[in-house]
């Protein structure tokens, strides 16, 4: 059974400060690691994927990945109240190509 | 531009009525995907379909079906309705078979069973 495990939060950050997620994930065999973004009542939105070991810059968010810790982490610099939602953890690997979620870490960032 | 859509997005049954829980895409994905989200249980996978004419079991498939109707339409069928099933349904469909593009999720059915 493939778990990805995240703290549940809430996370509670500062408006400007960095917020790290993280996220650690059973099978050896991943390959590709997936950031959503959920608010309150909607759908998961992609905001990052990554897929290889080290990191991956957007705006202001970075993906890390460490496969042989079997980590991944997201980090929000200059956070946003608008940032503050459920960020969501998914993994899939080799010819198991359906995601695996975590629960999820509900953020909140304080004006 | 209208991605994943889900209907209904609301809908309350009583214990033992069947309802079809639709979704479609216009992107040309291959796979679509039916999850149900849960408090405390986050995103699990009911049924997938990894192409046109192929559906297989989720984690959680005991009390729904589904059918792949063609490349655009993949729905989700509960035959008689429990209280257990009441959770919100998500409907997401990914460009390749690998998963490595990730999915576009619907926007969600909230289902209550009183």
């Amino acid at each position: 059974q493939k778990e990805v495990e995240q703290n549940s939060g809430p996370l509670s950050v500062p408006e400007g400060a960095i917020a790290s997620l993280n996220c650690t994930y059973s099978d050896r065999g991943s390959q590709s690691f997936f950031w959503y973004r959920q608010y309150s009542g909607k759908s998961p939105e992609l905001i990052m994927f990554i897929y290889s070991n080290g990191d991956k810059e957007d705006g202001r968010f970075t993906a890390q990945l460490n496969k042989a810790s079997q980590y991944v982490s997201l980090l929000i610099r200059d956070s946003q109240p608008s940032d503050s939602a459920t960020y969501l953890c998914a993994v899939s690997g080799g010819s198991n190509y359906k995601l695996t979620f975590g629960k999820g870490t509900l953020l909140t960032v304080n004006p | 531009n209208a991605g994943v859509t889900q209907t209904p997005k609301f809908q309350v049954l009583k214990t033992g009525q069947s309802m079809t829980l639709q979704c479609a895409q216009d992107m040309n994905h291959n796979s679509m995907y039916w999850y149900r989200q849960d408090p405390g249980m986050g995103l699990r996978l009911i049924y997938y379909s990894a192409s046109e004419g192929t559906t297989d079991k989720g984690e959680v498939p005991n009390g729904y079906n589904v059918s792949r109707l063609n490349k655009r339409e993949f729905s989700l069928r509960l035959e008689s309705a429990a209280p257990s099933q009441t959770s919100v349904y998500f409907c997401a469909s990914s460009e390749s078979g690998t998963g490595n593009y990730g999915y576009t999720f619907g926007s969600g059915t909230r289902l209550t069973v009183v």
